[in-house]
């Protein structure tokens, strides 16, 4: 049982550059979530799915697009990347979300990216 | 959008001093969780408190979520290196999907 898991662990790109991060759980989990976090700034939500075939944005969705592609994998891709998507991302995932409760995420180790 | 203060920002105490940690915001959260993040590692979730004054401890840790839901505090007795890491409240609202995240407290403890 891995868990949240994410690839790749590092990755360092050119301004203009395209990538792909890939997440997955073995939690069979309904909900999925794409986290940004900067010093100083906390967790910041991308995008999220509550379900299979749902997605939503979240806070900083601008330059980011998410793919749910079963109930397992829930990817988030940068198709121009800029400076200032230098961060690290965190994937997680949760049994459901409902409104006003908060079941327990499960975070990945994340993916550290730089772009240069 | 509901914001959450982390109190202090950073803490470097010596094994074995207590501390206190705050998570404070001018809005009701339906629930409240602490988190702790390691270096190089996703956040780790301690504790949920969802009643208002309710009191949770996990060894030596206690947690309290104040009377009216807007704020929280995490205090750790008889420190140790192992508690070293990135402490993070994260509330949700009353009717909302959203986890909102305190920007954290980082806390160091010599041994």
């Amino acid at each position: 049982n891995a868990g949240v898991t994410q690839t790749p662990k590092f990755q360092v790109l050119k301004t203009g550059q395209s990538m792909t991060l890939q997440c997955a759980q073995d939690m069979n989990h309904n909900s999925m979530y794409w986290y940004r976090q900067d010093p100083g700034m906390g967790l910041r939500l991308i995008y999220y799915s509550a379900s299979e075939g749902t997605t939503d944005k979240g806070e900083v969705p601008n330059g980011y697009n998410v793919s749910r592609l079963n109930k397992r994998e829930f990817s988030l891709r940068l198709e121009s990347a800029a400076p200032s998507q230098t961060s690290v991302y965190f994937c997680a995932s949760s049994e459901d979300r409902w409104a006003g409760r908060t079941d327990t995420q499960y975070f990945g180790p994340g993916t550290r990216l730089t772009v240069l | 959008t509901q914001l959450l203060e982390q109190s202090p920002q950073f803490l470097s105490i010596q094994e074995g001093e207590n501390l206190t940690v705050y998570c404070n915001s001018s809005s009701v959260f339906s629930s409240l969780q602490w988190y702790r993040q390691e270096p190089g590692e996703g956040p780790v979730l301690l504790v949920t408190v969802v009643t208002g004054g309710e009191v949770k401890k996990l060894k030596r840790l206690t947690f309290q979520f104040g009377d009216a839901r807007k704020d929280s505090s995490l205090h750790i007795t008889a420190a140790q290196p192992g508690d070293t890491g990135l402490y993070l409240c994260a509330g949700t609202g009353a009717g909302s999907y959203q986890l909102t995240f305190g920007k954290g407290t980082k806390l160091s403890v010599i041994p």
